[in-house]
């Protein structure tokens, strides 16, 4: 099955600060979704993309589909932005199937 | 937006009895839901594809006779885990798609966390 590798895989940042989280895929995707966990474990949906680029707020993400990874932005940080952020892909060559995870990446801000 | 909602958002049982938790897609018809598995410090993990009106999908490893699915409606799923054992204890989260696979996002429920005492 499709393999989705995130990094880094902690991230410990001052309040402020900008990040960039990476998302490498192993095979063509259909869809991308970027989630962030909050520590009551509700997964929220940053954004739905397969391709290009979006931006809500202070959160950016772009995917490049040819080359098999996305990246998330988050700029001037927060403490409430700390937990755990998910991508996951659903593999196009098995269209109406899962999305798959990757192991996440831990980020922590600090006041 | 499209909302998923998941009840109960926690329960403690005792080793050995049955536990209920209900998928439901508040403002959409889903013909497929999905159930994932989360242990602490983990990702998630696909449990198995719930099928409205046919038998669930489960992923190599997820005994069926334990984990029972039921999708009756095209709102609602339910998984039953039966004779719980404390190493059940985890985190389930159901999800679900609006539009045509592919094409859309899936939604997620809130999770319920269970533990087996």
């Amino acid at each position: 099955g499709i393999q989705v590798e995130q990094s880094p895989p902690d991230l410990i940042l001052q309040e402020g600060a900008n990040s960039t989280l990476r998302c490498n895929f192993s095979d063509s995707v259909n869809n991308l979704q970027w989630f962030h966990q909050n520590p009551w474990g509700q997964l929220i949906n940053l954004f739905y993309i397969p391709s290009g680029t979006k931006q809500n707020g202070r959160l950016s993400a772009t995917t490049v589909a040819t080359e098999r990874y996305s990246l998330l932005y988050i700029s001037s940080s927060q403490t409430t932005d700390s937990g755990v952020y998910f991508c996951a892909v659903r593999d196009r060559e098995t269209s109406g199937s899962r999305l798959t995870f990757g192991e996440g990446t831990q980020l922590t801000v600090n006041p | 937006g499209a909302v998923v909602s998941q009840h109960p958002s926690w329960v403690i049982c005792k080793s050995g009895t049955s536990v209920k938790i209900e998928c439901r897609s508040l403002d959409f018809q889903a013909t497929t839901m999905f159930w994932y598995r989360q242990f602490p410090k983990q990702s998630l993990m696909l449990m198995a594809t719930s099928n409205e009106g046919s038998k669930a999908t489960y992923e190599q490893g997820v005994e069926k006779d334990k984990f029972l699915i039921n999708h009756a409606s095209l709102t609602l799923s339910t998984l039953t885990v039966t004779s719980a054992h404390p190493e059940d204890s985890s985190f389930y989260i159901c999800s679900a798609g609006a539009g045509g696979f592919g094409n859309s996002p899936l939604h997620f429920g809130n999770g319920t966390r269970l533990t087996v005492t």
